[in-house]
């Protein structure tokens, strides 16, 4: 079984501009979560993906948005990158079965700094 | 506004020791309540959950205390390790496919040889 994979690792970006993140979702799973991390703080909830369709969203601005392929791979796109975007990005996977599934499994992340 | 209240903040204990980490909610409309553990630079490792139609669950040396009433819960390690020194996080969640995973602050443990 594989685990949930993103890239890249790392990635340092200067204010203004955009960034790609991506993932690949656990072997089977077919929901996709993005979370940002602070340092020294607990994951925030920006979106999910069920079915290539947005299916719930933090309290983040426009500027984060998101793709989720029949793959049940992801993209998260964030525009206009400001100093305080510095974090971890997580994607959690998740097997939703008729709104049966609970369980969420994280991927190592990607360290984002803006410059 | 915290959803899910953690403490403490950091923990020193001995091997061998009992590790206890507490966890507050308010939203009663919560019924899932997993623990996570990160290592540095890694994601969350999901470690054992609960939903609140029972009190207490044990994985291993791990387990979960749930006072419904009270709307709190804990994580127990018992016989600590130096291994498990790492950064718990406690979360909550409602409904089947809920897709928000509200997060503690977290508790950064620290098991002493």
């Amino acid at each position: 079984e594989t685990g949930v994979t993103q890239s890249p690792t790392h990635l340092i970006k200067t204010r203004g501009q955009q960034v790609t993140l991506r993932c690949s979702s656990q072997s089977g799973h077919n929901t996709v979560s993005w979370y940002q991390q602070a340092l020294g703080q607990g994951p925030q909830f920006i979106f999910q993906y069920y079915r290539e369709e947005e299916n719930g969203r933090g309290n983040f601005p426009p500027r984060f948005s998101g793709l989720q392929f029949p793959n049940y791979s992801s993209e998260l796109n964030v525009n206009a990158l400001e100093l305080d975007d510095s974090a971890l990005y997580l994607c959690a996977s998740s097997l939703d079965l008729a709104g049966s599934s609970y369980e969420q499994y994280f991927g190592p992340g990607t360290r984002l700094t803006v410059t | 506004q915290q959803q899910v209240k953690q403490s403490p903040q950091s923990l020193i204990v001995q091997k061998g020791g009992i590790s206890i980490i507490n966890c507050a909610y308010e939203n009663t409309a919560f019924d899932y309540f997993p623990w996570y553990q990160q290592f540095p630079g890694k994601g969350p490792a999901l470690l054992i959950a609960i939903r609140p139609d029972v009190s207490e669950k044990k994985e291993g040396r791990f387990t979960i205390s749930f006072n419904k009433s009270a709307k709190q819960f804990s994580l127990h390690i018992m016989d600590s390790q130096p291994g498990d020194s790492a950064t718990y996080f406690c979360a909550a969640s409602s409904g089947p496919g809920a897709n928000n995973l509200f997060f503690g602050t977290g508790t950064r443990l620290t098991v002493i040889p």
